[in-house]
């Protein structure tokens, strides 16, 4: 079964206006938690991590809560900008059986952001 | 500190071809992951390599190879392409290979167009 599931896109959004992007996974265990971020014509860009529980992750505005009762890890920005219009990937750092953990992308969602 | 980096940033092949890529990781860094890019699959985990020995394994066919060299560069190659070939091929660093928080830095990735 799926091991990511993220909020479908495209989101458009105006300029301060408030963002969240839902991502759920599963996994059992605790799996390190990772927001990756990809703009046109880029490869991914690590946006922020958590590595256990209740952590939160944030960087450049953004934030997300490792949330193990619901197995969520959700990004939210209290104020977009345009420059922030990109694509954004949740991934999980999951093992399976005796393979290594690796990372499982969500889809990813489409941010497009209004002047 | 040098990024990931890759190349070619941009190949042009024909159906039957096949294709090397070449990607060096960060400085210092042991663990090198191959991910194919489409719109229609998303993200899809190709192989890992670390200590030139491949350690984990995505769902693709024989066709898709790779390796790694003592200075832990990689190659991946595609033999005889086909149309789905198509897609951005990303490459990943990360220092060590068992650690559930090691952050993967990507590089900015070969467009492949087959045609």
């Amino acid at each position: 079964g799926d091991s990511v599931t993220q909020m479908e896109g495209p989101v458009t959004l105006s300029e301060e206006a408030f963002l969240t992007i839902n991502c759920t996974y599963t996994a059992t265990g605790y799996p390190s938690l990772f927001w990756y971020v990809q703009y046109p014509g880029e490869g991914l860009q690590l946006l922020l991590k958590a590595t256990k529980a209740d952590d939160k992750g944030s960087n450049k505005g953004f934030e997300a809560t490792y949330r193990k009762e619901t197995t969520s890890f959700h990004l939210e920005k209290g104020s977009v900008q345009v420059s922030d219009s990109a694509v954004y990937f949740c991934a999980p750092l999951i093992e399976r059986g005796s393979t290594l953990g690796r990372l499982y992308f969500g889809r990813g969602t489409q941010l497009t952001v209004w002047p | 500190k040098a990024g990931v980096t890759q190349t070619p940033r941009y190949l042009i092949k024909t159906r039957g071809q096949q294709v090397t890529l070449s990607c060096s990781p960060i400085s210092g860094h042991r663990s090198v992951s191959w991910y194919q890019q489409t719109p229609g699959q998303g993200l899809q985990f190709l192989f890992e390599y670390f200590s030139e020995t491949q350690r984990n394994k995505g769902n693709f066919p024989g066709r898709f190879s790779g390796r790694q060299f003592s200075n832990s560069r990689s190659e991946m190659n595609v033999s005889t392409l086909e149309l789905g070939d198509s897609a951005l091929y990303l490459c990943a660093s990360k220092g060590g290979l068992a650690s559930s928080t090691d952050t993967q830095y990507f590089g900015p990735g070969t467009r492949l167009t087959v045609l």
